[in-house]
């Protein structure tokens, strides 16, 4: 399969803590992008990070890419309760498809 | 820009009516895909294109078609409706260049079959 995998499927973190999610996938990539969607709407490219990189920020956003572990993870620093949204990877393998997976629901609590 | 554009924002289908989605970019990407998402679940790529005239299938192709005869529009039909084909479908765009491939979504068609 080309599709990333997230985990957990599921988080629930207090206003102000970290939130950490995990992608891992299994054949090599170009890039890995990551993205958030808000209930019922469309998906919001977030960031993308090469091959060739191991870290990225945005924001409050932290992006690491492992290549060797065939993994990346997403760090939501200070959360807030508008963060609270389902996250998504999508490895990219060199082909057109894009293929995502079952997602990270994030719930924020105030 | 308006972006990537979809309609019907809902739609309700009879088992064995057909139907087409429209989708249009206006962002001159090369590349479109429609995906359905059922409810829970993450995105399943039915049809992608990398440029007019050219389509292929992405993880769920069965019961659905598209072509691409501009570079704007990608509209996904569905032959004849089934239950299983309740969803929400989305379509995005981008360009094919992977130094500027990040994905723009359309807010989605929700879409019952009875």
């Amino acid at each position: 399969s080309q599709q990333g995998e997230e985990d957990p499927q599921a988080l629930s973190i207090q206003e102000g803590e970290n939130a950490t999610m995990n992608c891992s996938y299994k054949t090599s990539i170009n890039n890995l992008q990551w993205y958030r969607q808000n209930s019922g709407r469309g998906l919001v490219h977030l960031i993308l990070i090469r091959s060739n990189e191991r870290e990225k920020h945005s924001g409050r956003l932290r992006v690491t890419l492992d290549t060797s572990k065939k993994s990346s993870s997403l760090l939501i620093t200070a959360s807030r309760a508008a963060d609270t949204a389902s996250y998504f990877c999508a490895p990219r393998h060199g082909t057109y498809k894009y293929i995502f997976g079952t997602g990270t629901r994030l719930k924020v609590l105030a | 820009n308006a972006g990537v554009t979809q309609t019907p924002k809902f739609q309700v289908l009879k088992t064995g009516q057909s139907m087409t989605l429209q989708c249009a970019q206006d962002m001159n990407h090369e590349y479109m895909s429609w995906y359905r998402q059922d409810p829970g679940m993450g995105l399943r790529l039915i049809h992608y294109s990398v440029g007019a005239g050219i389509t292929d299938q992405g993880e769920v192709p069965n019961g659905y078609n598209v072509s691409r005869s501009t570079t704007e529009d990608f509209p996904l039909r569905l032959l004849s409706a089934a239950p299983s084909q309740t969803s929400v479908y989305f379509c995005a765009s981008s360009y094919a260049s992977g130094t500027r491939d990040t994905q723009y979504f359309g807010p989605g068609t929700r879409l019952t079959v009875l």
